[in-house]
This record gives C-alpha cells, sequence and structure tokens, in this order.
C-alpha cells in the first residue's frame, strides 16, 4: 500500500511464494495506471501497466488486477524470486495525451530464499 | 538496447555552488521528465518537454531550478545557488507520446 512518512510498507516472503502489492490511488478521473519496480540504485523500471477501461492484465508472471469502485491497484508476482527483492511504486495519470503521472510511495518486498 | 543515460551519477558540492545535471534521452522520444526523489517525499515531478518545449515545471523551485533542452538529444536541469535540502536522487525519463517512461539511472546529489 500507500507509505506514510519514512518508512516504506515492506512485505517480506519467502521465495516461490507469490506475492501481493497493494496500492490505493486517489484521483477518479484516472485513466491509466502503471507498476514500476525500483532495484537498490537504479531508476524505476516499467512492469506492466493497465488502462481505466480493462480489470485485469497479465504479464510474464505478474498480474494487476484494477477495482475502480474502491481505487484499488494490485501487483500480483507469481513464483517470487529473489530478483524480485526491490520497492515497487504504483503510478496514475490523470492527464490524457500529455503522460504525466503521479507515483505512489512505494513498497518495498524482500525476497528471502 | 537504447537507455537513458545521466551524468554525473554522484556530485557532492558545497551550499551556494552551481549544479549542471545531464541527460540524453533514448533516441526519438519527443517526451522527457525530471523527477526529484527523497525518502520523505517520493518521486516528485518537477518538469517535462515535450518536442523540446517546456510543458509544465510546476513542479521545480523557480527561484534556483532551471530546466532546458538545447537539443533533441540532451537534457539539463540546473541548480544555483544549490542549498542541503535539494540533496536527492535526480531522475530524467524519456516517452514517446504515451504513457510508458523510461528512466535513467539517476544522478545522486548531496549538499554539504
Amino acid at each position: 500500500g500507500e507509505s506514510v512518512g519514512l518508512h516504506l510498507p515492506t512485505l517480506s516472503v519467502q521465495e516461490g511464494d507469490n506475492s501481493i502489492i497493494n496500492c490505493a490511488y486517489s484521483n477518479s478521473a484516472s485513466d491509466y495506471f502503471i507498476w514500476y519496480k525500483q532495484e537498490s540504485g537504479k531508476g524505476p523500471q516499467f512492469i506492466i501497466d493497465i488502462r481505466s477501461n480493462m480489470d485485469k492484465r497479465q504479464g510474464q508472471r505478474v498480474t494487476v488486477l484494477l477495482n475502480k469502485t474502491v481505487k484499488h491497484l494490485s501487483l500480483q508476482i507469481a513464483a517470487t524470486q529473489p530478483g524480485d527483492s526491490a520497492v515497487y511504486f504504483c503510478a496514475e495519470s490523470q492527464d490524457s495525451g500529455y503522460s504525466t503521472l503521479t507515483f505512489g510511495k512505494g513498497t518495498m518486498l524482500l525476497v528471502s530464499p | 538496447d537504447a537507455r537513458v543515460t545521466q551524468t554525473p551519477r554522484h556530485k557532492v558540492t558545497e551550499m551556494g555552488q552551481e549544479v549542471t545535471m545531464r541527460c540524453q534521452p533514448i533516441l526519438g522520444h519527443n517526451t522527457v521528465f525530471w523527477y526529484r526523489q527523497t525518502m520523505m517525499q517520493g518521486l516528485e515531478l518537477l518538469a517535462y518537454f515535450r518536442n523540446r518545449a517546456p510543458l509544465d515545471d510546476s513542479g521545480m523551485p523557480k527561484d534556483r531550478f532551471s530546466a532546458e533542452m538545447p537539443d533533441a538529444t540532451l537534457a539539463t536541469l540546473k541548480i544555483q545557488p544549490s542549498e542541503p535540502r535539494d540533496s536527492a536522487v535526480y531522475f530524467c525519463a524519456s516517452g514517446f507520446s504515451g504513457y510508458e517512461q523510461y528512466f535513467g539511472p539517476g544522478t545522486r546529489l548531496t549538499v554539504t
């Protein structure tokens, strides 16, 4: 979910487990959502996106679910691996055609072998 | 493979000095963004350009920050004078008329 202040929410899982990272967004007019992964010392990396006319989208080992009724987004990672350890950000866009994104504070995923 | 590059990767400077950060967007991308990341505020959009024209810099402190795109292959972010509160990681991202943004590795700025 979203963080408050200095401390990021942290999700700790065992290798091989499925992970679910949650995000609440604020603007009901948002029409596009993206999940980014940020490893230590690197820039955010695109994982998967979804438009507001969809409620589910699948990628390789990842699934994004969108619930517009409660303004909730989730990222599911199947068979989590140590290499999935990172901070995950959701981002929303309200400026159709202008490509600006508003990022959440992030969730840290720790995967232990 | 194509990627956004940023220089320098690390910068330590004294308060009051000028800092210039550079970004080379992915060739062919027409939109460039500057973000600042801190633990307290997360990722904040400072400014962005489309086809080299500034579209929005409302996230940037105007008195000391400036962003430019001298040409399609170079974007710059300048801070003058720098202050300790400017210490952060500054990211550049580029995209092409869509929502997906590709981020560079960032410039870690420390102002003492």
